[in-house]
């Protein structure tokens, strides 16, 4: 069965410095998402992503923050310089059709960021 | 903007008994709701996706319906095994291509 797979599963990294979580969506999707949950506390919706663009982020995804799609394939999520708060578990999720066409959200294991 | 509130927060049942899930949201002004089960350190399952002009959805023991009007969801699991321990997560299509989840019921079914 198709999934969506994240890597790495943990990463720990010193404060300041920059992280790159990668995501490979389900191949036919067409939109990618970004979510984490830090210990404790609700999935948080990051950003959207539709043909080569960001269609929506939160107020969490500052400048700090970046996505791409560098390839046909893959999905990443870049934190420039990492604070503390960072901390958390980052789910990448892919749709076929957008939440909005109700299509299904389908997430990856997750990639577990600790920041030092 | 939108909040999504889960009911009980934690909810421990023997093996064998149907259960309700809740799940509550104050925008009634939605795409879909789904529900997802977490297990502990693993990322989100989605179990059942409903839209809005839908009122319920069933897979296998599980039956998710929607009241869209009063802002509620309930997830029915029947004949609980000690396998559906879990966190079980609703999330409604907040606009825009978001969702926005509830923290969650976390369940745990006593063999």
């Amino acid at each position: 069965e198709p999934e969506v797979t994240q890597t790495p599963s943990h990463q720990v990294t010193q404060m300041g410095q920059e992280v790159i979580l990668r995501c490979v969506p389900i191949s036919n999707h067409l939109y990618f998402y970004w979510y984490r949950q830090i210990l404790g506390q609700k999935v948080e919706f990051l950003v959207s992503f539709y043909n080569n663009e960001i269609s929506e982020k939160s107020e969490i995804f500052d400048d700090q923050f970046s996505v791409e799609r560098p390839d046909g394939s893959n999905f990443t999520l870049k934190i420039r310089s990492t604070k503390l708060e960072d901390s958390a578990m980052y789910f990448c999720a892919s749709s076929l059709l957008g939440t909005q066409n109700t299509g299904e959200l389908f997430f990856g294991e997750g990639s577990r960021l600790t920041v030092l | 903007k939108q909040e999504v509130t889960q009911i009980p927060a934690a909810l421990s049942v023997p093996e064998g008994e149907n259960l309700v899930l809740n799940c509550s949201f104050t925008d009634s002004a939605i795409y879909n709701l789904q529900w997802f089960r977490q297990d502990p350190g693993k990322g989100l399952t989605s179990l059942l996706l409903i839209q809005s002009s839908q009122r319920e959805q069933t897979s296998g023991r599980l039956n998710a319906s929607l009241d869209k009007s009063s802002g509620r969801s309930t997830l029915y699991i029947a004949a609980s095994q000690p396998g559906d321990s879990a966190t079980y997560l609703c999330a409604v299509e907040g606009g825009s291509e978001k969702l926005v989840f509830g923290k969650g019921t976390k369940l745990t079914v006593n063999p």
